[in-house]
């Protein structure tokens, strides 16, 4: 099966500043998504990273704060732009194959905002 | 958007069955029903899926009524490994196509006892 690994695993932000995450997948993938899980909750989809064009948003998330790269069929990369202490959170990617129901999570990337 | 409840918490002893019973009266005809673990400091990995009667592999099984109002995942003989928190999904999309989104509720934390 896949490998799918994060970069940075965690990190330590000051207010106002922006972190680019990095998610890669060890084999071509079509779906690749984003999600947030603040402490102690659950997840929460932020956007459908699609290759070749624009990715697609859920309520509540805009491209201008989460910018979203998808430039092939194994990386994707998640920013988190103009950051404040409500952005702490963990970060997390997945892709799907033939099941969309059925995802591969990366270990997550626990940002952390001052 | 079909919506899930199931229990917040669960505690069982080693050895014992589990059983973790999760509703969603909205379910539409065309949704699977889906399963996920998570591990502290871990992505969500996936258990089972469903649509109808019962499935089972080599980690879980499914139960799952002709009405397709709830469903059970049953964990034989669980061990202290299987402490995490156990989330029941169900694909639905407002705009009707799935297209890979996962919405997770809050789960259930499963605590084993020795």
């Amino acid at each position: 099966s896949a490998v799918i690994s994060q970069k940075p695993s965690r990190d330590i932000c000051q207010r106002g500043t922006s972190l680019t995450i990095q998610c890669q997948v060890d084999s071509q993938v079509t779906m690749m998504f984003w999600y947030r899980q603040q402490p102690g909750q659950s997840l929460t989809l932020i956007a459908t990273a699609n290759q070749g064009s624009e990715a697609t948003y859920e309520s509540g998330f805009v491209i201008d704060k989460f910018p979203i790269s998808r430039p092939n069929l194994t990386f994707s990369t998640l920013t988190v732009s103009n950051m404040s202490p409500e952005d702490s959170s963990i970060y997390l990617c997945s892709f799907s194959r033939v099941s969309y129901n059925e995802q591969f999570f990366g270990p997550g990337t626990r940002l952390t905002v001052l | 958007l079909a919506k899930t409840t199931q229990p917040i918490s669960m505690d069982s002893y080693e050895g014992q069955e589990v059983n973790i019973t999760c509703s969603h009266n909205n379910i539409a005809t065309n949704d699977y029903i889906t399963w996920y673990q998570q591990f502290p400091s871990q992505g969500p990995r996936f258990i089972i899926q469903g649509y109808k009667t019962k499935v089972t592999n080599e980690v879980a099984s499914l139960f799952i009524p002709a009405d397709r109002k709830s469903s059970t995942l049953s964990l034989p003989r669980v061990s202290l490994s299987d402490t995490a928190v156990y989330y029941c999904l169900v694909g639905a999309n407002p705009r009707g196509s799935t297209l890979g989104r996962l919405y997770f509720g809050r789960g259930t934390q499963l605590t084993v006892w020795p």
